[in-house]
């Protein structure tokens, strides 16, 4: 079965600074994650996925999220937050076959405070 | 991206109505869409699979008879909450993916979603 954790519930960063958003991943067979965001009271917003090839995948926004095997991770990073990134991250595995189903997980919230 | 509408946005209804939802792909063919449910301050719950031309695929614990799901073309799926009360309050995502050939980026695309408030 194919699942996926998200561990805070929230995370606090201040504008400018770094932050990272945390999910690892139970799959079997080759994982295809995802992360989304979305913003209160509307529908979620693909940011970036991996599929294969690189472990450091750029998306949107200036986000990226690096792959990693041995420790089953796809943590979502930014250089620098802005106050406009707070919102609902989310995590998410796809299960190949069986009508392609997403897996989410619980959601992380982000708060950037100026 | 590929973009998928949802209509309507907000609907308010009494005890006992019915509901329907609309979700269409706008610009892509979308054999199979997903309806989801979120609680508030929660994750997604899936509810459903949606395939076109054919019966609608139930996650466990989820009423079929209660919340009917049909999906007439490549663009349309439809979710109605049927004898809705207030517990079925809540926000209801659709979500669509491209298939096929080249077209499939393996995202799922999703609508604004519907806030649906039983009085």
């Amino acid at each position: 079965a194919q699942s996926v954790a998200q561990p805070e519930d929230q995370v606090n960063v201040a504008e400018g600074n770094p932050l990272t958003v945390k999910c690892t991943y139970s799959v079997s067979g080759n994982p295809y994650l995802f992360w989304y965001v979305q913003y209160p009271n509307r529908g979620l917003q693909f940011l970036l996925k991996y599929i294969t090839g690189d472990n450091l995948v750029k998306g949107s926004y200036g986000f990226e999220a690096e792959f990693n095997k041995s420790q089953t991770s796809f943590h979502l990073k930014k250089p620098s937050a802005l106050v406009s990134d707070s919102a609902l991250y989310f995590c998410a595995v796809r299960e190949w076959g069986n009508f392609n189903k997403f897996y989410f997980g619980s959601g992380t919230k982000l708060n950037v405070k100026p | 991206g590929a973009v998928v509408s949802q209509h309507p946005s907000r609907v308010i209804c009494k005890s006992g109505t019915s509901v329907k939802i609309e979700c269409r792909s706008l610009d892509f063919q979308a054999t199979t869409m997903f309806w989801y449910r979120q609680f508030p301050k929660q994750s997604l719950m899936l509810m459903a699979t949606s395939n076109e031309g054919s019966k609608a695929t139930y996650e466990q614990g989820v009423e079929k008879d209660k919340f009917l799901i049909n999906h007439a073309s490549l663009t349309l799926s439809t979710l109605t909450v049927t004898s809705a009360h207030p517990e079925d309050s809540s926000f209801y995502i659709c979500s669509a993916s491209v298939t096929g050939g080249r077209a499939n980026t393996g995202e799922l695309f999703f609508g604004e979603g519907s806030r649906l408030t039983v009085l």
